[in-house]
């Protein structure tokens, strides 16, 4: 079955410094989507790249997604206190309306 | 927020008795859903529903089982609970238009003894 992975697990920054998390699907994907699930929270929609190469900006993040529509990249610049979290990508292989998660990665931001 | 409600919000069970969660909305979207999440394993789709009485398997479906007699409430019963049911429990709704975003509820937190 479809596999999405994520790395890195867990990352910890400084107050300021960028962060990236990186997603691999063992398939192509028709979109991609990323949520972000605060401490004791539930996970929160923040955005759905369909085109291959499409690139999102939402103020400090940056979405991308690969050229082969196998790959999606989040980046966040200038870490804040408030990005602290875990970031999770979920890809669509089409078919409608089943996702498979990737695995997480859980951002720590040190003052 | 969407109008998602779980409940319980925790629950405390014996192994080998059955428990009921609930999960309710208000958006009248057509698509339900049931994951589980575990530490390193992110989440995991255990049931879908793509309108009442309209179900399917997820990729962790064993020892689970769903039911949705109305649009608003979908139902996920483990029959005999287990310790490796032991875990955090969200539901998610969807609609119908092309993005299919997914918005959660609070989740359960589930805990087999």
């Amino acid at each position: 079955g479809q596999q999405v992975m994520q790395i890195p697990q867990y990352q910890h920054v400084q107050e300021g410094e960028d962060f990236t998390t990186y997603c691999n699907s063992s398939t192509t994907l028709s979109n991609i989507q990323w949520y972000k699930q605060r401490p004791g929270g539930h996970p929160v929609f923040l955005i759905q790249l369909v085109k291959s190469g499409e690139v999102k900006k939402q103020k400090r993040l940056t979405f991308q997604f690969g050229e082969a529509k196998k790959n999606s990249s989040l980046h966040i610049t200038a870490t804040q206190t408030t990005d602290v979290g875990t970031y999770f990508c979920a890809g669509n292989t089409g078919g409608g309306n089943k996702l498979t998660f990737g695995t997480g990665t859980q951002l720590k931001v040190e003052l | 927020d969407a109008g998602i409600t779980q409940s319980p919000r925790h629950k405390v069970t014996e192994t080998g008795t059955p428990v009921t969660l609930r999960c309710h909305q208000t958006e009248n979207h057509r698509y339900m859903y049931w994951y589980r999440q575990d530490p390193g394993h992110g989440l995991r789709l255990i049931h879908y529903s793509y309108g009442v009485k309209d179900t399917d398997k997820g990729e962790v479906s064993d020892g689970y089982s769903v039911s949705r007699s109305k649009t608003e409430d979908f139902l996920l019963t483990l029959e005999s609970a287990t310790s490796s049911q032991t875990s955090v429990y969200f539901c998610a709704i969807s609609g119908v238009d092309s993005s299919y975003e997914q918005y959660f509820g609070p989740g359960t937190r589930l805990t087999v003894t």
